[in-house]
């Protein structure tokens, strides 16, 4: 079945630091993906999706270029800030339209 | 506009007792759908609802049942609680829970159950 499998953390860097969260999948066809974030106390929100090979998802300085090749979707971000502290999701559309979701991966940062 | 709004926020229930969250969509939202989220698993889907009628499913026990209203409000009950049904439980409305809704959905705050 459908699958995504996200580095583990917690992962901690310095303010400023570049990140990087890895994200694979398997998957029947060609489904779309996902990068979520949920701050504590909240519920998810949509960071950014990619909805075919090659395209590249962005939003509030964070990236994700879909990789059918390689079956990835890594995050990205150049310059990490304490408020991007969070548990960040990988997730792709499976059947019946529902999302499958990574484990999560936290991320702290420090000032 | 008002986002998806789920009540009670926090509960806390006895082992065998039986429990029923609620989920109001963002006005004009159609489908709503439950997720499950635990240490364990991490976040696994329950269920979907679209105009009163439970499209798809996923693999959980008979014990969680769900339905929909004429207003799109969605309603998940637990029956015989177990003690691994401790989770938070996040429902994600869209306007109608197609491939290109999954752009928009748009998840609540979640209702954290916990089973003593």
């Amino acid at each position: 079945g459908d699958s995504v499998t996200q580095m583990e953390g917690p992962v901690t860097l310095s303010e400023e630091a570049f990140l990087t969260i890895n994200c694979t999948y398997t998957a029947t066809g060609y489904p779309s993906l996902f990068w979520y974030v949920q701050y504590p106390g909240e519920g998810l929100q949509l960071l950014l999706k990619a909805t075919k090979a090659d395209d590249k998802g962005s939003n509030k300085g964070f990236e994700a270029t879909y990789r059918k090749e390689t079956t990835s979707f890594h995050l990205e971000k150049g310059s990490v800030q304490v408020s991007d502290s969070a548990v960040y999701f990988c997730a792709l559309s499976g059947w019946g339209n529902k999302l499958v979701f990574g484990a999560g991966t936290i991320l702290r940062v420090k000032s | 506009k008002a986002g998806v709004t789920q009540t009670p926020r926090y509960l806390i229930k006895t082992r065998g007792q039986q429990v029923t969250l609620s989920c109001s969509p963002i006005s004009g939202h159609r489908s709503v759908s439950w997720y499950q989220q635990t240490p364990g698993q991490g976040l696994q889907f329950l269920f979907e609802y679209f105009s009163e009628t439970q499209r798809n499913k996923g693999n959980f026990p008979g014990r969680f049942s769900g339905r929909q209203f004429s207003n799109s409000r969605s309603e998940m009950n637990v029956s015989t609680l177990e003690l691994g049904d401790s989770a938070l439980y996040l429902c994600a409305s869209s306007l109608h829970g197609t491939m290109e809704d999954l752009y928009g959905y748009t998840f609540g705050s979640g209702t954290r159950l916990t089973v003593v």
